[in-house]
């Protein structure tokens, strides 16, 4: 299965803290993903990083790639009670697939 | 506003009965996806058209079809609903079929069975 395992299931943290979530896979990518998910609805594509990329920022958003332990993180500094969402990773391969999804990473922060 | 437009927002109806979901995708991409959405089941992958073709297939039941039309809107038809058929139903476009820019999500439909 091409899909990502999200790691904790679930997070919460104080507002101005920083939220780690991981992201595990197994098949060899092309890049992968990470999207938000706010409750209810569709959910907003946030970073790409590319398998010869092993850093990647996009203003409060941090993500690392290992591809030798088939590991992605997602740090965000700074959280803001906004920030409460789910989160997923989707790791992005060749060939004919889709991107699937796993359970995510749920995110609370509270104010 | 993502670009992506899905109609309807809300649906309701009885078991037994048939539905169809639309999907207009971001300007300019050729490729539409389908996702499942239940809270039991997480984000499950139904269907991808690109350029009106079917390019890859998940875990979508035979009752459930769609298809992509000239104009590049996707419709996706389930027909003898059925009470676990009751989630939110997604679709997401993209410029490559590969998806290898990203997805774009629509905002959803939430489809009740009763």
């Amino acid at each position: 299965s091409q899909q990502g395992e999200e790691d904790p299931q679930a997070l919460s943290i104080q507002e101005g803290e920083n939220a780690t979530m991981n992201c595990s896979y197994k098949t060899s990518i092309n890049n992968l993903q990470w999207y938000r998910q706010n409750s209810g609805r569709g959910l907003v594509h946030l970073i790409l990083i590319r398998s010869n990329e092993r850093e990647k920022h996009s203003g409060r958003l941090r993500v690392t790639l290992d591809t030798s332990k088939k590991s992605s993180s997602l740090l965000i500094t700074a959280s803001r009670a906004a920030d409460t969402a789910s989160y997923f990773c989707a790791p992005g391969g060749t060939g004919r697939r889709a991107l699937t999804f796993g359970s995510g990473t749920r995110l609370q922060v509270q104010p | 506003d993502s670009g992506v437009t899905q109609t309807p927002k809300h649906l309701i109806t009885a078991t037994g009965q048939r539905v169809t979901l639309r999907c207009s995708p971001r300007s300019g991409d050729l490729s539409v996806y389908w996702y499942q959405q239940s809270l039991d089941q997480g984000l499950q992958f139904l269907i991808q058209y690109y350029n009106g073709e079917e390019r890859a297939k998940g875990n979508i039941l035979e009752r459930f079809s769609a298809q992509q039309f000239p104009d590049l809107h996707s419709e996706l038809n389930l027909s003898s609903l059925e009470l676990g058929d009751s989630a939110l139903y997604f679709c997401a476009s993209s410029v490559q079929p590969t998806g290898n820019y990203g997805y774009t999500f629509g905002s959803g439909t939430r489809l009740t069975v009763v």
